[in-house]
């Protein structure tokens, strides 16, 4: 069964250091998003992006974060000055999509396993 | 205003109990809902989506909407000891495509 992959599992940086985490979503698939879920809390949105453009942020995504599609298979998160409240766990997901007008309500999202990233 | 809400729990079941787990949204214009299950340290998982008021069965799960109440609900027949996890409840709004999730409701079967 395809699956959203993420790597790596497990990122250790210190404060102040850029870190890029990555994803290859499910190979049909059109729609990318990050979360993030900080232990203990609710998983919560970042970022969704679609026809290599960002389609929606949340005001967590501010101007430390940034994403990028470099080629057909990958789709990067990238921090670029680590805070330690940075640290959760960071999901990339991704969804077919059904087309513009279809019923895109029912578009799913299929997480990957996550990237555990701590901050030092 | 919490946007989605969930009783944390826990939430303790006798195995082969039906387990009940029950979530609210404040956004009318919620269209779409989600019922993702997350082992601990693992990703979410899911289980159900419903989209029309009414019922929605799958297996041992059943999902209810209510959107006059703005009330989703999942319903866990048989409930086995592999059912333990925290199950999360995600809601679209209409034009976003972000998932809102709720905080999770730990549940737990006891042999």
């Amino acid at each position: 069964e395809p699956e959203v992959t993420q790597t790596p599992s497990h990122q250790v940086t210190q404060m102040g250091q850029e870190v890029i985490l990555r994803c290859v979503p499910i190979s049909n698939h059109l729609y990318f998003y990050w979360y993030r879920q900080i232990l203990g809390q609710k998983v919560e949105f970042l970022v969704s992006f679609y026809n290599n453009e960002i389609s929606e942020k949340s005001e967590i995504f501010d101007d430390q974060f940034s994403v990028e599609r470099p080629d057909g298979s990958n789709f990067t998160l990238k921090i670029r000055s680590t805070k330690l409240e940075d640290s959760a766990m960071y999901f990339c997901a991704s969804s077919p999509r059904v087309g513009r007008g279809g019923p895109l309500a029912k578009n799913i999202q299929y997480f990957g396993a996550g990237t555990r990233l701590s901050v030092l | 205003q919490k946007e989605v809400e969930q009783n944390s729990g826990p939430l303790s079941v006798p195995e082969g109990a039906i387990a009940s787990l029950n979530c609210t949204y404040s956004d009318r214009g919620s269209q779409s809902f989600f019922w993702y299950r997350q082992y601990s340290g693992k990703s979410p998982e899911l289980i159900m989506s419903i989209y029309s008021n009414g019922d929605k069965e799958d297996g041992r799960f059943t999902a209810q909407l209510n959107k006059a109440s703005q009330y989703v609900s999942l319903l866990i027949r048989d409930s086995q000891p592999s059912d333990s996890a925290t199950y999360l409840c995600a809601v679209r709004n209409f034009g976003n495509e972000k998932l809102t999730f709720g905080t999770g409701t730990r549940l737990t079967i006891i042999p």
